[in-house]
């Protein structure tokens, strides 16, 4: 299966702590795409990646939210001194090579951050 | 900010009937829309897109848009106890990522 593939699926942390979350994009997609979402609530935006560059950061991401994708392939997602309100699930999606402004998404399962 | 609107429900229907899904957007430049459907416990899948106004249909899915109302909508024709998830309505506006609503809970009784 060559689907957009996330790790770790669940992660539990204490309040503090710092986690990093894996996104690997389908291979021949451009575009990788971070979102939050919690219960009851739709997928919220962080961040995209055009190849290697961030195009674009949610004003909403504090300063302890960061993201990379250094080769254009792989992408990560770092929290920093977590917090209880971090708690969601982060999903990842990537889109096409060559659709601008697309809005055609592939999603991977997401990961579920649990902080106590 | 662009929001994007929808009932949350849950909107229930009995099987075979048709569910409609209702969505209003604030940015009337966006040109872009699309239907997610995302059942419980995993990511969201798209089902239809949608650019220019009236109707696109595809099996028992229907897209309506109204650009000129800022209204998108989703039908669903003989409703299957399957189709019970959530349908996330999502817009693209100029350069800008997609923007989702919230969401409506549809619940297909068999």
């Amino acid at each position: 299966d060559t689907g957009v593939s996330q790790d770790p699926r669940h992660k539990i942390t204490k309040r503090g702590q710092n986690v990093t979350f894996r996104c690997d994009p389908i291979s021949e997609h451009n575009r990788l795409y971070w979102y939050r979402q919690t219960l009851g609530q739709g997928p919220e935006f962080l961040t995209y990646f055009q190849n290697e560059a961030q195009l674009e950061k949610s004003r909403l991401l504090s300063d302890r939210f960061s993201a990379e994708r250094p080769k254009g392939s792989f992408s990560t997602l770092e929290i920093q001194r977590t917090e209880q309100g971090d708690s969601a699930m982060y999903l990842c999606a990537s889109s096409p090579r060559g659709r601008m402004n697309t809005g055609e998404l592939f999603f991977g399962e997401g990961s579920r951050l649990t902080v106590l | 900010q662009k929001e994007v609107e929808q009932n949350s429900g849950p909107l229930s229907v009995p099987e075979g009937a048709i569910a409609s899904l209702n969505c209003t957007y604030s940015d009337r430049g966006s040109q872009s829309f699309f239907w997610y459907r995302q059942y419980s416990g995993k990511s969201p899948e798209l089902i239809m897109s949608i650019y220019s106004n009236g109707d696109k249909e595809d099996g028992r899915f229907t897209a309506q848009l109204n650009k000129a109302s800022q209204y998108v909508s989703l039908l669903i024709r003989d409703s299957q106890p399957s189709d019970s998830a959530t349908y996330l309505c999502a817009v693209v506006s100029g350069n800008t990522p997609l923007v989702f609503g919230k969401g409506t809970r549809l619940s297909v009784i068999a």
